[in-house]
């Protein structure tokens, strides 16, 4: 069946600008991860939603940047502001309900100049 | 000190050799272990996870958890060339909750 799949690719933005990452979930998956990696760092946790709500967002570093999945599907990550230490690949996981497996998206490559 | 720690390497077999990545972590009271892995550009790919101490083997590969050592492992026997990527250890304290992960071990497999 289809994955996780996320658009944009890439995105190139200017600093101070506004802009908007999509997540669509593995069909059925209730729980939905946003990560950020770095080059040549492991992934680091954003924020975590199961069904509709943020179980946790601890991992959002300020808050320029805010996440929704309100037909607890699709979600979307929203940057503020944009800065240039934003730049990295924003990657989203879905997890099936009673499992432990995160399946990854290809992750969206955001530049900001 | 970081949650989970990795030797970021980069750890050079040649082809056939068996690889072995290693994995610390802080929480003792992490779950579940995850071993990830990585190709140049692309997105993590899960390769195997485990849960109770001891060995766990599927195909080539084999994961080693030691709650006591709070170490995690993973063996790649029979190295091929395709193996060359970068394995990420992932350690999840909550069920079903955010995954933490090391810097990930940058493995290059010579013909």
């Amino acid at each position: 069946g289809a994955g996780v799949s996320q658009t944009p690719s890439n995105k190139v933005t200017e600093k101070g600008k506004y802009v908007e990452l999509r997540c669509d979930p593995i069909s059925g998956h209730t729980a939905l991860y946003w990560y950020r990696q770095s080059l040549g760092q492991g992934p680091e946790f954003l924020i975590y939603f199961q069904g509709t709500g943020a179980a946790d967002d601890s991992g959002l570093p300020n808050d320029r940047f805010f996440a929704v999945r309100p037909e607890g599907s699709v979600s979307t990550l929203k940057i503020q502001r944009t800065e240039r230490g934003d730049s990295a690949v924003y990657l989203c996981a879905s997890r099936d309900w009673g499992t432990d497996t995160q399946y990854f998206g290809p992750g969206t490559r955001l530049t900001v100049l | 000190q970081k949650e989970v720690e990795q030797n970021s390497g980069p750890l050079s077999v040649p082809e056939g050799a068996i690889a072995s990545l290693n994995c610390t972590y802080s929480d003792r009271v992490s779950q579940s272990f995850f071993w990830y892995r990585q190709y140049s550009g692309k997105s993590p790919e899960l390769i195997m996870s485990i849960y109770s101490n001891g060995d766990k083997e599927d195909g080539r590969f084999t994961a080693q958890l030691n709650k006591a050592s709070q170490y995690v492992s993973l063996l790649i026997r029979d190295s091929q060339p395709s193996d060359s990527a970068t394995y990420l250890c992932a350690v999840m304290n909550n069920q079903g909750g955010k995954l933490i992960f090391g810097q990930g071990t940058e493995l290059s497999v010579k013909p």
